[in-house]
């Protein structure tokens, strides 16, 4: 059974770091493009980005571009979204996606707070 | 590719047919779009796939069509865990875009 599970909520200032992490199991990490996307309470969704673990190719959404960098380990199937500088308007549940062209697995959601 | 759903808002009762639009401002090639049901507190979750493909244990209730600019997302007859938002998806060109979903709440 294919499973992507993140890590739990984080609470954040202004300007702190931050990497959450999706560990996925139940197939090849190595097979797909896996990414992030983005609630924002009240909005609709965005993608944040998704990378391709064997050789760490990653495309950004735009308005994520340079603001966020996405990594994965393929030694234990992880991937990572990391921020260097939290802003407030970062605060969004964050899932993390496996891709088949279309999104088929959805990891259960990190929700990520930044407030001074 | 900027996805415009509509209505907004669809007030139905269990039972009754939902018709979701979904309009693309180009072409969505290979007709790579997804439709997703979210719910509060729960992961989205893939219904179609590739316009007119059900997701693996996806009721047959649920159906999409279309091609080019215009899909469709058609709910045959509400079942009561159907009330929900739902989101078309184009993956035919990145970025990958999201429409702004549509509400199906109860009438």
């Amino acid at each position: 059974e294919v499973q992507l599970v993140q890590s739990g909520a984080e609470t954040k200032k202004p300007g702190e770091s931050l990497k959450i992490s999706c560990k996925g199991s139940g197939y090849s990490f190595s097979t797909n493009w896996i990414g992030w996307v983005r609630h924002m309470p009240g909005k609709g969704l965005e993608l944040v980005g998704v990378i391709y673990p064997p050789d760490s190719d990653t495309r950004y959404g735009p308005s994520f571009q340079g603001r966020v960098t996405i990594s994965a380990d393929k030694s234990i199937s992880t991937a990572y979204l990391h921020w260097s500088s939290l802003k407030v308007s970062d605060t969004g549940m964050y899932y993390c996606v496996r891709q088949a062209t279309y999104f088929d697995y959805w990891g259960q959601g990190t929700l990520v707070t930044v407030s001074s | 590719i900027v996805l415009t759903q509509s209505p907004g808002t669809l007030s139905l009762s269990p039972g009754e047919r939902a018709t979701l639009s979904c309009r693309a401002s180009q072409t969505v090639s290979v007709r790579y779009l997804a439709w997703y049901q979210h719910k509060a507190g729960q992961a989205p979750k893939l219904l179609i796939y590739d316009a007119s493909s059900r997701a693996t244990g996806i009721p047959d209730r649920f159906s999409g069509s279309g091609s080019g600019t215009d899909f469709t997302l058609t709910i045959k007859r509400l079942e009561p865990e159907d009330f929900a938002v739902y989101y078309c998806q184009q993956y035919g060109r990145m970025p990958y875009t999201f429409g702004q979903g549509t509400t199906v709440e109860v009438k």
